[in-house]
């Protein structure tokens, strides 16, 4: 089974403060997924990475970037945490790029930025 | 514009009883894919059921069954007999083909309540 193991399920950080979070994956996928999950608005890509060192923007990439130095890793930096990026973030991966693939996701980051 | 609407927020079903969850889509391409997920209270993302644009039989997996309508642009989500275990969050989500973005695009969303 797939396994996409995010660093952590709950995380309080102070607004201005750089926040990591962590994401990996254990099948050698090579597409990498950021989302965060707001109520009513679903899921929101932020950022995605389909090698090492390559992303490409989102719909919602302002505020956040992004590093993918090894193929199983793939960081969301906020760079100055904000209050608006209270929220819940979700990673995913998925191997080939074959249309009915789908996204293997972790149990998600519960953010709050006080 | 919005690529998936799923119109429901909200949704109650009598254990037993069969529900269908809405969703519809907007795309240009020939080409595309379409997912859905659940998400229990505990929030992981639990991949469910697949339905490709060329595929000419509407997908099912055990209890979930999707009702593809091309022309219209619908894949709504049918899951029969329904359980408790059932309660949780419904996505749709599409990936466009030929080019299209790799990621999928998620619709809002609908939380399904089964009552005993």
């Amino acid at each position: 089974d797939v396994k996409v193991t995010q660093s952590s399920r709950y995380l309080v950080k102070r607004t201005g403060e750089k926040v990591f979070l962590e994401c990996v994956q254990d099948m050698d996928h090579e597409n990498m997924f950021w989302y965060r999950q707001d109520p009513g608005l679903g899921l929101r890509l932020i950022y995605f990475s389909y090698d090492v060192k390559m992303k490409e923007k989102g719909d919602i990439p302002e505020g956040y970037s992004v590093s993918r130095e090894k193929k199983e890793r793939f960081s969301l930096i906020l760079e100055s945490a904000s209050t608006n990026q209270t929220s819940m973030y979700l990673c995913a991966s998925r191997s080939e790029d074959r249309l009915n693939q789908p996204q293997h996701f972790g149990d998600g980051t519960r953010l709050s930025i006080l | 514009a919005q690529k998936i609407t799923q119109t429901q927020p909200g949704m109650f079903v009598q254990e037993k009883e069969a529900v269908t969850l809405d969703c519809t889509y907007d795309t240009s391409d020939q080409s595309y894919g379409l997912f859905w997920y659940k998400q229990p209270s505990s929030g992981e993302m639990i991949f469910l059921i697949y339905q490709g644009s060329y595929d000419e039989q509407n997908a099912t997996e055990g209890r979930y069954s999707l009702n593809f309508q091309k022309a219209r642009k619908s894949a709504n989500l049918v899951i029969s007999a329904s359980q408790l275990g059932d309660s949780a969050m419904y996505f749709c989500a599409m990936r466009e083909g030929q080019g299209g973005r790799r990621a999928l695009t998620f619709g809002s969303g609908t939380r399904l309540q089964v009552q005993p």
